[in-house]
């Protein structure tokens, strides 16, 4: 299994350009994350999933939009990229919201000029 | 979720068992601790949770006091490749996400 992967893993935009980051992951997992991290702080969720055709909105989720068309894949989407999304993105999944663990990425880096 | 206070840095020698402590004084009864770390600037990586019993796995060991309010994560035998910064979180069973904080930042040294 390859797990949770992430692409690209890195990037750099102009400011109001548009991109879509890619999660997949191949372990059945019906939970799908996306979290950002900024440097010397930990994570916060942007969007989630709880099964294909659903999300909702996480904790920062302005200036984000993300997608859930097929059950191994979960897009993010910045519209219009600025600055302040300059940070490392982080996909991960779940069997289930319960207490199963989250499985993680490698991470994307992005950086907006 | 109930708030959690780890301290920012702990050292450990090599081969020592490394013990890292985190305070979850407001943990309510159906709220789990998990524990994740992340080494250098890779995705966070998933080492144990439980609820009320000790736990250990192929990783670590969690001891999780009786009233639940606090709990130490154990790397029994610690290596230079455990140098990472550790998290511990609390969430509930039906949780849909993990809320990380600043974490222990764990340096190994020889």
């Amino acid at each position: 299994n390859a797990g949770v992967t992430q692409t690209p893993k890195f990037r750099v935009l102009k400011t109001g350009q548009s991109m879509t980051l890619l999660c997949a992951q191949d372990m059945n997992h019906e939970y799908m994350y996306w979290y950002r991290q900024d440097p010397g702080m930990g994570l916060r969720l942007i969007h989630y999933s709880v099964g294909e055709g659903t999300t909702a909105k996480g904790e920062v989720p302005d200036g984000y939009n993300v997608s859930r068309l097929k059950k191994q894949n979960f897009l993010l989407g910045l519209e219009s990229a600025a600055p302040s999304q300059t940070s490392v993105y982080f996909c991960a999944s779940s069997y289930e919201a319960g207490e199963k663990a989250q499985y993680f990425g490698p991470g994307t880096r992005l950086t907006v000029l | 979720d109930a708030k959690t206070t780890q301290p920012p840095s702990m050292d450990c020698a090599e081969g020592r068992a490394a013990n890292l402590p985190c305070n979850h004084s407001t943990i309510s009864g159906n709220e789990y601790v998990y524990w994740y770390r992340q080494i250098h600037s890779q995705g966070p990586q998933y080492i144990i949770h439980g609820l009320k019993n000790n736990e250990t796995n192929e990783m670590a060991s969690l001891v999780i006091t009786e009233d639940r309010k606090s709990s130490t994560l154990i790397l029994p035998h610690a290596t230079l490749r455990d140098t990472a910064v550790y998290y511990c979180i609390v969430r509930v069973r039906v949780g849909n996400d993990m809320r990380f904080g600043a974490g222990t930042r764990l340096t190994v040294k020889p």
